[in-house]
């Protein structure tokens, strides 16, 4: 069965870069998405159809899908990002999330 | 204001029986597949099932096929998902959820929204 997966967590400095991964076979042919969930909150979208942002979502988020890899970019990362991040991918008949990967912000 | 609101989660014994509700708004929800996504206790996401904007086709995760049924009433917005012969297994926070993107019938499966969630735990 199709699976796609990401690494359990990721540290980055506040100011910097944070970039997180999600792997599939061939992922760049489905479209992926991410999502943000805070502690004790429901999972709020910050990407979908690959880069596209919501409009409740800051410019500093992005996405790509390209090859296996889809990444979601932080740029200039803030404290109040800290939280775990979902890749999901989708095609007609399922639908799949990543196991999640946590952003440390220190 | 799309809402979403959960409701029907308790503690139940395994082998038991249970039958979540979820009251939409702020949406024309028979324009809408829907679905509903699960999160174990300090673990991660996991879809479960989805219906179609009018309940003729249904879909579910391999764990669940044959226990769990999901169904609709486009008259009271709102979606269901009756449980059957739970497992210890099946605890978890289940969120009612929906794409950000339907038309004629077809959807684009992100979820722009979700609910609060309502908890479900199976245990003896």
């Amino acid at each position: 069965s199709y699976e796609v997966t990401q690494p359990p967590s990721v540290s980055v400095s506040p100011g910097q870069t944070a970039s997180i991964t999600c792997s599939g076979d061939k992922l760049g042919d489905r479209y992926a998405c991410w999502y943000q969930q805070k502690p004790g909150q429901s999972p709020v979208l910050v990407i979908y159809q690959d880069n596209k942002r919501p409009s409740w979502i800051p410019e500093r988020f992005s996405g790509s899908n390209s090859g296996n890899t889809a990444t979601l970019t932080i740029s200039g990362t803030q404290a109040m990002d800290e939280a775990d991040y979902y890749c999901q991918a989708w095609d007609s008949s399922n639908v799949l999330f990543g196991g999640g990967t946590k952003l440390t912000v220190l | 204001e799309v809402q979403l609101v959960e409701s029907g989660g308790v503690v139940v014994h395994p082998g038991g029986s249970l039958r979540l509700s979820c009251a939409a708004s702020g949406f024309t929800f028979d324009d809408y597949a829907m679905h509903w996504v699960r999160q174990a206790p300090g673990k991660g996401l996991e879809w479960v099932s989805l219906i179609s904007w009018d309940g003729s086709s249904t879909k579910y995760v391999a764990s669940v096929k044959g226990r769990f049924t999901i169904s609709r009433d486009n008259s009271k917005n709102s979606l269901y998902l009756q449980m059957n012969s739970l497992r210890t297994e099946d605890t978890a926070l289940y969120y009612c959820v929906k794409p950000g993107y339907c038309s004629g019938g077809s959807c684009y499966y992100y979820f722009d929204s979700w609910g609060q969630g309502t908890l479900v735990t199976v245990s003896s």
